[in-house]
């Protein structure tokens, strides 16, 4: 089963505006990370927040997450077109090797 | 660094035709990881290595498998294609140091099973 679920599946917002993304997930976690996916190409690594961190930054994106609500979210200030792509999450479990994808957030910045 | 790189990049084959995808890293990394990825199913785990010699199954092994023999490189292999397996193939690497791990993905295979 899914270990990350994105919400919402999709979202369209204005260039300038602020984006937000939301991510679930089921088990405890080492760490979650976001990725960004542009149309027909590979994932590229957005940031990392471990499981002891609450919030992180990097440029226009703000990341925080909730240990207790099992829940991470993705805000990308002053949209602009070049950030149209898809988001996902990944978790790793403090269980295994493995990293876990969501099925992702598709993000549209409209001009 | 070239990073990571996926041959081929496009595939088209008949069902029950066998081919081989190879990933290369020239990024030193212990960790690979073969992806499928299928609209509205984001990514899902095919198989992964935690270092040379090694390989471990994840979330969707069946139909493949895999070898690494070096540690640059992590073949995936379909013995007998199913149109099922008609997906996009991404490969990753990861350095694997403790709770500071990134993916570093490749390109991407598009194999088209008939």
């Amino acid at each position: 089963s899914q270990q990350g679920e994105e919400d919402p599946q999709a979202l369209s917002i204005q260039e300038g505006e602020n984006a937000t993304m939301n991510c679930s997930y089921k088990t405890s976690i080492n760490n979650l990370q976001w990725y960004r996916q542009n149309s027909g190409r590979g994932l590229v690594h957005l940031i990392l927040i471990r499981s002891n961190e609450r919030e992180k930054h990097s440029g226009r994106l703000r990341v925080t997450l909730d240990t207790s609500k099992k829940s991470s979210s993705l805000l990308i200030t002053a949209s602009r077109a070049a950030d149209t792509a898809s988001y996902f999450c990944a978790t790793e479990t403090n269980r295994d090797d493995k990293i876990i994808f969501g099925k992702g957030t598709r993000l549209h910045i409209l001009p | 660094n070239a990073g990571v790189t996926q041959t081929p990049k496009f595939r088209v084959l008949k069902t029950g035709q066998s081919m081989t995808l190879l990933c290369a890293q020239d990024m030193n990394h212990e960790y690979m990881y073969w992806y499928r990825q299928d609209p509205g199913m984001g990514l899902r785990l095919i198989h992964y290595s935690v270092g040379e010699g090694t390989t471990a199954k994840g979330e969707v092994p069946d139909g493949y498998n895999v070898s690494r023999l070096k540690k640059q490189n992590f073949l995936l292999g379909l013995e007998s294609a199913a149109p099922s397996q008609t997906s996009v193939y991404f490969c990753a690497s990861s350095p694997r140091r403790d709770y500071t791990d990134t993916q570093y993905f490749g390109p991407g295979t598009r194999l088209t099973v008939l």
